[in-house]
């Protein structure tokens, strides 16, 4: 059963840079089924997927951060992981990583998120 | 981006009963639709895909129906574990968006 384990500092300061870890266990990363995905949650509000990368490092973010966030991997330890620069106060939110799957039906395929870490709060305080 | 309201946003069902949350979209995700059970201090659980198909290990309490703009997830006969928030999410396009949840309490 895979597991994910998200790590990292707690706070930051304001204008640093938020990095983040996710130890992925019982399975391989290496595997062309799967996705390496982040997603947050501010206080209070909805869900935001950030991004995800691809086994190849292939990467897609979300407009809403695209200029500020690089997601990579390290296969051989089975890490992957999240910078985000320039934080702020609205970055504070309880981040999660997450696998996604590619679930196919009605002829496409899509990206479904099957496995999720149990989040860690990191707060952009002075 | 697609916009997604879930409604109500705190249900309150007595163990045993029927429980039915709604989902809406800005606009149509087709059948592309996913729905999520995040209990305190765990990880989130994907409950159904494609609207209506049980994720693996999802007890057949859970269904979902719908397609377009208007969703609905029921739980048959709520379960001490079941009372939780929950989320539904689009995938029919990029980005993908997360409605604001749905919490079920212990009437």
């Amino acid at each position: 059963q895979v597991q994910l384990q998200e790590s990292g500092p707690g706070l930051v300061k304001p204008s640093q840079t938020l990095s983040l870890t996710c130890t992925v266990s019982g399975d391989s990363m290496t595997s062309k089924s799967f996705y390496w995905s982040w997603i947050r949650q501010p206080a209070g509000q909805r869900l935001e997927w950030i991004g995800l990368i691809y086994a190849t490092g292939t990467t897609s973010y979300n407009p809403s951060v695209k200029s500020r966030v690089t997601i990579s991997l390290d296969t051989s330890r089975n890490l992957f992981f999240l910078n985000l620069t320039s934080v702020t106060a609205a970055d504070t939110a309880v981040y999660y990583c997450a696998r996604a799957t590619a679930y196919c039906y009605g002829g496409a395929c899509y990206k479904i998120y099957d496995h999720w870490g149990q989040g860690t709060l990191a707060t952009v305080s002075s | 981006e697609i916009v997604m309201t879930q409604s109500p946003a705190t249900l309150s069902v007595s163990p045993g009963e029927r429980g039915t949350l709604s989902c809406r979209a800005s606009q149509s995700v087709s059948s592309n639709l996913a729905w999520y059970q995040k209990n305190p201090g765990q990880a989130p659980r994907l409950l159904i895909y494609g609207a209506s198909t049980r994720a693996t290990g999802i007890p057949a309490r859970f269904s979902g129906s719908g397609s377009g703009t208007e969703f609905t997830l029921t739980i048959s006969s709520l379960q001490s574990e079941d009372f939780a928030v929950y989320y539904c999410q689009q995938y029919d396009n990029w980005p993908q968006t997360f409605g604001q949840g749905t919490k079920v309490e212990i009437k």
